[in-house]
């Protein structure tokens, strides 16, 4: 049973550029939800996703950033314009929904703006 | 809403001692916790959680922890470190209000010299 795959591991973009972060959760999973940590920091919460749904996008930055999980394919969390701040390694977990019920992490992405 | 408070950020102890990593938590509502914990480079890993059922929680590796409701608290133990417990390690609340949304604390860094 695969868990939850992230993609691509490592992502190098310049300033302006635009950035792709890719989940697939866990078979049988519909929660999605997306994760930000930053170099000696712990896990930020950034947006929860059901398929076709944004839930909880609190943590997301107003600009620059957005999320979709659709129907059919995995979840992507887009970053627009990039910029060195953005540098991060971005986690995605997902979960059945239930609160008592533990969210299973990817590998993450880390991304690196130059 | 829910807060974590992880107390330490660094923890040493010598190989074959006891691990204690503090973790204090806040919640209007009865919540429910998990430790993960986190090797570099990697995505994090379930250790264990607690979901109102036993107060104190076994999980792996040879790790446990004691929800204790009176003093919000929900510290890891482990009565013999190895040096392949020298990881990051993560508190994180969540309740069943919200929608499995987690709140992390900042980490702890476990050091494990020979």
């Amino acid at each position: 049973n695969a868990g939850v795959m992230q993609n691509p591991r490592h992502l190098v973009r310049r300033r302006g550029q635009e950035a792709r972060l890719r989940c697939s959760p866990m078979k049988g999973h519909s929660h999605v939800y997306w994760y930000r940590q930053l170099p000696e920091e712990g896990l930020k919460f950034m947006v929860y996703l059901q398929k076709e749904n944004i839930i909880d996008e609190s943590g997301m930055p107003k600009e620059r950033f957005s999320a979709e999980f659709p129907k059919e394919g995995p979840s992507i969390l887009r970053i627009q314009q990039v910029v060195r701040g953005d540098s991060a390694a971005y986690f995605c977990a997902s979960s059945d929904g239930t609160g008592g019920d533990e969210q299973y992490f990817g590998p993450g992405t880390r991304l690196t703006v130059t | 809403a829910q807060s974590v408070t992880q107390l330490g950020s660094h923890v040493s102890v010598s190989e074959g001692a006891l691990v204690l990593l503090r973790c204090n938590y806040s919640s209007s509502v009865p919540p429910y916790l998990f430790w993960y914990v986190q090797y570099p480079n990697q995505g994090l890993q379930l250790l264990l959680k607690y979901t109102s059922a036993a107060t104190l929680v076994k999980g792996i590796n040879g790790f446990e922890a004691e929800f204790k409701k009176s003093e919000t608290s929900f510290h890891l133990t482990k009565p013999s470190a190895h040096m392949s417990d020298a990881a990051e390690y993560f508190c994180a609340v969540t309740t069943n209000t919200n929608a499995g949304k987690s709140t992390f604390g900042d980490g702890t860094t476990l050091t494990v010299k020979p």
